[in-house]
């Protein structure tokens, strides 16, 4: 079984500022990783994947993460948010080699203010 | 391709009433998800299925719910003797053997009165 942990379940921070929102995972076995974000009434959108290889993933909108094996984190960055980047980002994992069910985070709603 | 789509959006239903939600998958995507999502939380799965065998279910998935997918194309999510604590956000997800990504439907939000 896999469960995951966000550090933060609020993250303000002010626009034009770099932004690192936390995830540790616990799995027994290989898994995958995930970032996703949801907008306010809406389904969730892939940001990044981790499947293997290197370390630190480059996605859409200027996001990236690295992940750390040996500390179970995924933590993801931006180094400059801007006011559309307010949303609900989720960190999820699933076992390696399939497409299995994800195991979700409780979220980080991230606020960008002016 | 139009996305993972999902019907109705919103669903306001009294307790004890039988609700049936839709879910159409990205066409050629054999995997299809449910999971459902309360307020403040992640997602969590409900019940997977591979074409139209059902794999998996959770066991938040309670003898009142019931998801089928005839043909192996669209899904429906049928909560009978709907209770209070159903309230919740339902999100379909679909994926292909080759992905390994699942992509998210907008999802129909239930409100139980």
């Amino acid at each position: 079984a896999q469960s995951v942990t966000q550090l933060d379940s609020q993250v303000p921070v002010f626009e034009e500022a770099p932004v690192e929102l936390r995830c540790n995972y616990s799995s027994s076995v290989s898994v995958y990783l995930f970032w996703y974000v949801q907008y306010p009434n809406q389904g969730l959108q892939l940001l990044l994947k981790y499947l293997s290889g290197s370390t630190l993933v480059k996605g859409i909108n200027g996001f990236e993460a690295e992940f750390n094996k040996s500390q179970t984190s995924f933590h993801l960055r931006k180094p400059s948010v801007h006011i559309s980047d307010t949303a609900e980002y989720f960190c999820a994992v699933s076992p390696s080699g399939s497409a299995r069910q994800l195991t979700f985070g409780s979220g980080t709603q991230l606020t960008v203010l002016p | 391709d139009t996305g993972v789509s999902q019907d109705p959006r919103h669903k306001i239903t009294k307790r004890g009433q039988n609700v049936t939600f839709r879910c159409d998958p990205i066409s050629e995507h054999n995997r299809l998800y449910w999971y459902r999502q309360t307020l403040g939380q992640g997602p969590e799965f409900l019940t997977y299925f591979q074409n139209e065998a059902q794999l998996e279910k959770s066991r938040l998935l309670s003898d009142r719910f019931s998801a089928e997918r005839p043909k192996g194309s669209f899904s429906t999510l049928e909560i009978q003797r709907t209770e209070q604590g159903d309230s919740a956000m339902y999100l379909c997800a679909s994926s292909s053997s080759v992905h390994t990504e699942a992509f998210f439907g907008q999802g129909t939000r239930l409100t139980v009165v």
